[in-house]
């Protein structure tokens, strides 16, 4: 089955900065990539995502960017908030799997302090 | 509107209740999931329902029992938990036409502690 490796699992940055979450998949059958992110108490939340007839895609201060020959995805958060502290969740769907199955990776705790 | 709803928000059982989660979507989906997930990790699949069937369990023990009465609903039945089934128990939903990459919406979770 699909493999995703997400890193760093802890990344802290001031208002204002940028913030940047990679991951990796090692089935080069995965064709879609979303990103959730999980407030504390609550469920994870869709924030975007991607294809993988798309090398890139924003909404807003958020993108995410995939490079398929790499086999690496990456979500990038510009002018972070503190608001945007949450843990973050890449994942990557097996086009092999026919029930939507997702592969997680292991999350990443983001803090911005202001 | 892409909202799952999940009941209760917590559920404190002792090891010999019977009790269950409940959740629903009103997006028209045919595909729903129930998850776990511990504290710091991410969510673990237990069961899809493709259809109102039953398509995937994840070698989940007989003391969660999964029912969907209709396309709508999705329900799991606890029985004799352990206290390592503590954890937040999350429903998600797709559209589930099985051919496309599909979005899968989460609900809030139910907070089960078992005592």
């Amino acid at each position: 089955g699909e493999n995703v490796e997400q890193h760093p699992s802890t990344l802290s940055v001031q208002e204002g900065d940028s913030a940047v979450i990679k991951c990796t998949y090692s089935d080069s059958a995965s064709n879609y990539f979303p990103w959730y992110k999980q407030e504390l108490g609550k469920g994870p939340q869709l924030i975007i995502d991607i294809r993988s007839n798309v090398g890139e895609k924003k909404d807003q201060r958020i993108a995410v960017t995939l490079n398929k020959t790499a086999k690496h995805f990456s979500l990038h958060i510009t002018e972070t908030q503190p608001e945007d502290s949450a843990v973050y969740f890449c994942a990557a769907r097996d086009r092999g799997s026919t029930l939507g199955r997702l592969y997680f990776g292991r999350g990443t705790q983001l803090t911005v302090w202001p | 509107d892409t909202e799952v709803t999940q009941t209760p928000k917590h559920l404190v059982m002792g090891m010999t209740n019977k009790k269950s989660l409940k959740c629903e979507q009103h997006m028209g989906h045919r595909a729903m999931y129930w998850y776990k997930q511990k504290a710091k990790k991410p969510p673990e699949l237990m069961f899809v329902y493709s259809y109102e069937k039953l398509s995937i369990n994840e070698s989940v023990p007989s003391r969660f029992s999964p029912e969907c009465p209709n396309s709508s609903l999705l329900n799991l039945h606890l029985h004799a938990l352990q206290p390592e089934d503590s954890a937040l128990y999350l429903c998600a939903s797709s559209q589930s036409d099985g051919f496309s990459a599909e979005t899968q919406y989460f609900g809030p979770g139910t907070r089960l502690l078992v005592l």
